[in-house]
């Protein structure tokens, strides 16, 4: 079965902070997907990042970055520099191959105070 | 914005009422997915169609009953609720049914059963 952690609870930042969310995440296949998903307070959920399990390079979009790590079955995400329109609810998710749908991880609410 | 629509926003309804909840999308994707997410949980995936059709359903009690009429158009369909029901739904879609793009969501509709 397919499972993933996030042990962040709530993390609170000043702006301009660096910050790290954490996922670990469990699956017994060997393809699958990864992905990390921000809710802002409007609540629809804006697709940031997805990587697959052969893909180990690590990515940065701007202050976003992930880290991928198969060896600890972690798919870490960085915002430098965080502005509080980072403030939300991250969550990770994973998907594994085939028609599999999503499991989320229980979100880490981030709070970035100006 | 976000490209995938809900109407309406929010919704009360009782517990006899007949309501319903209605989601767009003009991306042309094959795939529409209704969620339920409970206040500081994360997304629970209820329904997925795929080209039209009922593919996964969760167990999702009989009160709820979704309806594709056309590719672009997802309706959830409310009746005899019960005040647990109360959360925000959120609609996505994606190009196919699973893991291959991401899902894109709409912002939901916050439904308060009294």
């Amino acid at each position: 079965a397919q499972k993933v952690t996030q042990a962040q609870t709530e993390i609170s930042v000043v702006e301009k902070e660096d910050v790290t969310l954490d996922c670990v995440y469990e699956t017994r296949d060997t393809t699958y997907y990864l992905f990390w998903y921000k809710q802002p307070p409007s609540g629809e959920l804006v697709f940031l990042i997805r990587r697959n399990s052969f893909d180990e390079q690590n990515e940065i979009s701007g202050r976003y970055s992930w880290n991928f790590q198969k060896s600890t079955s972690s798919f870490n995400f960085t915002i430098t520099a965080s502005q509080v329109v980072d403030s939300a609810v991250y969550f990770c998710a994973l998907s594994e191959a085939g028609n599999t749908p999503l499991v989320f991880g229980k979100g880490t609410r981030l709070s970035v105070i100006a | 914005d976000t490209e995938v629509t809900q109407t309406p926003k929010h919704l009360v309804m009782g517990m006899t009422n007949k309501k319903s909840l209605k989601c767009e999308q003009h991306m042309g994707h094959r795939a529409m997915y209704w969620y339920k997410q409970k206040a500081k949980k994360p997304p629970e995936l209820m329904f997925v169609y795929s080209y039209e059709k009922l593919s996964i359903n969760e167990s999702v009690p009989s009160r709820f009953s979704p309806e594709c009429p056309n590719s672009s158009l997802l309706n959830l369909h409310l009746h005899a609720l019960q005040p647990e029901d109360s959360a925000l739904y959120l609609c996505a879609s994606s190009h196919v049914a699973g893991v291959t793009g991401e899902l894109f969501f709409g912002e939901g509709s916050r439904l308060t059963v009294l």
